[in-house]
């Protein structure tokens, strides 16, 4: 059972437009989500996070907004740049006691062209 | 101030076999958690360790294991290799146990069983 997803394996968008990454989860009890990416032969750095008592985080020119009643989040890269051509990771933690660790999506792999 | 390191970065081993793969954290990190990394699966959660206690773990055979040190360094081991063991395994280091603390990726161990 799938507990975060997401739906799209990949995007490409032109440098300069919007990127909007989406991932939705089932878990009511999770109240945290993280971001983070992925550049081939390196490890997932992480990106933006958001905590469940917030419904929006900014930081430069990226944005993850929370709708809890939907169980939705979305990353937005504005303006995308080339360099941001990666896999995107959704993750999400919580789930009551000390459960701390991370479930992640499978990804979604997001292109900026020039 | 050095990253994850994972060694070794490569490795093919035949079915039935056993591996050791080990993780050194960042300096002053005292949490480690492994990762399963596959294209159909995504980032899957091993365990993760702190002060050498194991503190979660994910929904894996006892055919993975894993310990961690009074250094904070890391040894995940599978026996009994399958072909379906291939995968990229990721470690994570961070500061505490709760997810509220960013966790940092190595560049992870690509794993191939013939």
């Amino acid at each position: 059972d799938q507990q975060v997803k997401q739906n799209s394996p990949s995007l490409s968008v032109q440098e300069g437009r919007i990127s909007i990454l989406n991932c939705d989860y089932t878990n009511s009890m999770f109240d945290y989500f993280l971001w983070y990416k992925k550049y081939p032969a390196e490890g997932p750095t992480f990106l933006i996070s958001i905590s469940s008592i917030k419904d929006k985080n900014e930081d430069g020119r990226f944005t993850v907004f929370l709708n809890k009643s939907a169980k939705h989040l979305s990353l937005h890269i504005v303006p995308s740049q080339p360099g941001d051509s990666a896999v995107y990771f959704c993750a999400a933690s919580g789930g009551g006691g000390s459960n701390y660790k991370l479930t992640f999506g499978k990804g979604t792999l997001l292109t900026v062209n020039p | 101030k050095a990253g994850v390191t994972q060694t070794p970065r490569y490795l093919i081993k035949t079915r039935g076999q056993q591996v050791t793969l080990s993780c050194s954290p960042i300096s002053g990190h005292r949490s480690v958690s492994w990762y399963q990394q596959t294209p159909g699966q995504g980032l899957q959660f091993l365990f993760e360790y702190f002060s050498e206690t194991q503190r979660n773990k994910g929904n894996f055979p006892g055919r993975f294991s894993g310990r961690q040190f009074s250094n904070s360094r890391s040894e995940m081991n599978v026996s009994t290799l399958e072909l379906g063991d291939s995968a990229l395994y990721l470690c994570a280091s961070s500061w505490g146990i709760s997810t509220y603390n960013e966790q940092f990726f190595g560049p992870g161990t690509r794993l191939t069983v013939l």
